[in-house]
């Protein structure tokens, strides 16, 4: 398996416009994450699925976020409009159910927001 | 609610030993360990579960006591590829609303010199 795959790597937009982030999960893995990276609160958990199931959506911002999973290899996580605060980095986690599970991370998307 | 890592960042000389503490308000499951390199994903080290297991890995170990909801990561040695940003992350019971859930503390920078 190639891993989490995500994109794009790198986006860079201007304040107002829609952004889209897509990832990939790894096969089989039942469980996918979203996370925001940024120096002041590290890795911060936005929205994570079960089964293509939201199931804790707490971590989301603001209303300018949305996340879908419309199939098992599939999620993407929409910020409209976006605004120059939302620039970081945004990881794609999976892992597979199951009490001695890793998380398997995507390479990241740098999104700016100028 | 993240869990809190401390110290936020380390300063070593090759050789010498560090300890990065990890702490819940929650009771915990698992507690999983990731490094992280500049410009890169996380990678995944150990995961602990309830016990007060401890693992080893290399001349990195860890422990986890479920009681005091605290895990501490050990460094011996230091080796320059140690460096990087190491991430704590929890894992809530199972049974609650929130199992699966992975969540990750703000980071501790670890830096090596020769």
């Amino acid at each position: 398996d190639a891993g989490v795959i995500q994109s794009p790597r790198h986006e860079v937009t201007e304040m107002g416009q829609e952004v889209t982030l897509r990832c990939k999960p790894i096969s089989g893995h039942d469980y996918l994450f979203w996370y925001r990276q940024t120096m002041m609160r590290g890795l911060e958990l936005l929205i994570y699925f079960n089964n293509n199931v939201p199931i804790d959506d707490s971590g989301m911002p603001e209303d300018r976020f949305s996340a879908k999973m419309p199939n098992a290899s599939f999620s993407t996580l929409k910020i409209q409009p976006s605004e120059p605060r939302d620039s970081a980095v945004y990881f794609c986690a999976s892992r597979p159910t199951g009490g001695r599970t890793e998380a398997f991370f995507g390479q990241g998307t740098r999104l700016t927001v100028v | 609610q993240q869990p809190v890592q401390s110290p936020q960042a380390v300063i070593l000389r090759e050789g010498e030993d560090a300890v990065i503490n990890c702490s819940s308000s929650k009771a915990l499951y698992s507690v999983h360990w990731y490094r992280q390199k500049h410009g890169e994903a996380p990678v995944f080290l150990m995961i602990l579960l309830k016990g007060g297991e401890q693992k080893g890995h290399d001349k990195i170990s860890a422990s986890f006591n479920e009681k005091k909801q605290q895990s501490s990561l050990y460094l011996t040695a230091s080796q320059l590829s140690y460096s990087g940003t190491y991430f704590c992350g929890t894992e809530s019971p199972a049974g609650g609303t929130s199992y699966g859930k992975l969540t990750f503390g703000q980071g501790t920078i670890l830096t090596v010199h020769p």
